[in-house]
């Protein structure tokens, strides 16, 4: 069935770049995206890429996509303490338009 | 801006209690969702549905039921709580089309006793 795969946390120091990996198994997935939840909230869309970009730049952040490995990243750059968040990479699949999610990654800025 | 608004932050009842959780979404949104979340396992579907007395299942909606009689309201039924069923409890919806983006609420922790 539709997987999705995240490591489960990440360590920054304030002002360098973070990249956040995930890897999926639907080969006919046709949206991918970022979500981010902050503390005591709910999930906050961030980025969303269509299966046929490579990728996608929005402000700090860069979203690529590796679909022959079936691979997806979040770069933020110039990570700032607001940035700790749990980020949830979902994918949305092509038979079922359902949304898959990850099972989230928790970074930590230090100051 | 969207809000998804859901009734309780937390709630505390005992093993067997039927407990109601609601959501309600601002902005005529089709599509509703419920997800439970738990550390390690992620996000999970438990129902949803893209009209108004229309129910679909999700991949865990076994101890579940869910209500949609108003477009904006979508509620979400433990007939009989059970202590696997604490969790945190994530209402969301959508409009539909391509990029399917989500809107969600701000959950309600679940604890059963």
């Amino acid at each position: 069935g539709e997987d999705v795969e995240q490591s489960l946390f990440l360590s920054v120091r304030e002002g360098d770049s973070s990249v956040i990996n995930c890897t999926y198994t639907d080969s006919s997935s046709t949206y991918l995206y970022w979500y981010k939840q902050e503390p005591g909230a709910g999930l906050q869309l961030l980025t969303y890429i269509f299966s046929n970009m490579d990728m996608k730049q929005d402000q700090r952040l860069t979203v690529l996509l590796n679909k022959k490995d079936k691979h997806l990243s979040l770069r933020i750059a110039d990570t700032q303490t607001g940035d700790s968040a749990i980020y949830f990479c979902a994918e949305r699949g092509g038979a079922t338009n359902k949304l898959i999610f990850g099972t989230g990654t928790l970074l930590a800025v230090q100051p | 801006d969207v809000k998804v608004t859901q009734s309780s932050r937390y709630l505390v009842k005992r093993t067997g209690e039927k407990v109601f959780l609601e959501c309600v979404q601002d902005m005529d949104h089709e599509n509703m969702f419920w997800y439970r979340q738990d550390p390690g396992l992620g996000l999970r579907l438990i129902y949803f549905s893209y009209d108004v007395k229309m129910k679909e299942k999700g991949d865990i909606p076994e101890g579940y039921s869910v209500s949609r009689e108003k477009k904006e309201r979508f509620s979400l039924i433990l007939e009989s709580a059970s202590t696997n069923q604490t969790s945190m409890y994530l209402c969301a919806s959508s409009q539909g089309g391509g990029a399917e983006k989500l809107f969600f609420g701000s959950g309600t922790q679940l604890s059963v006793l």
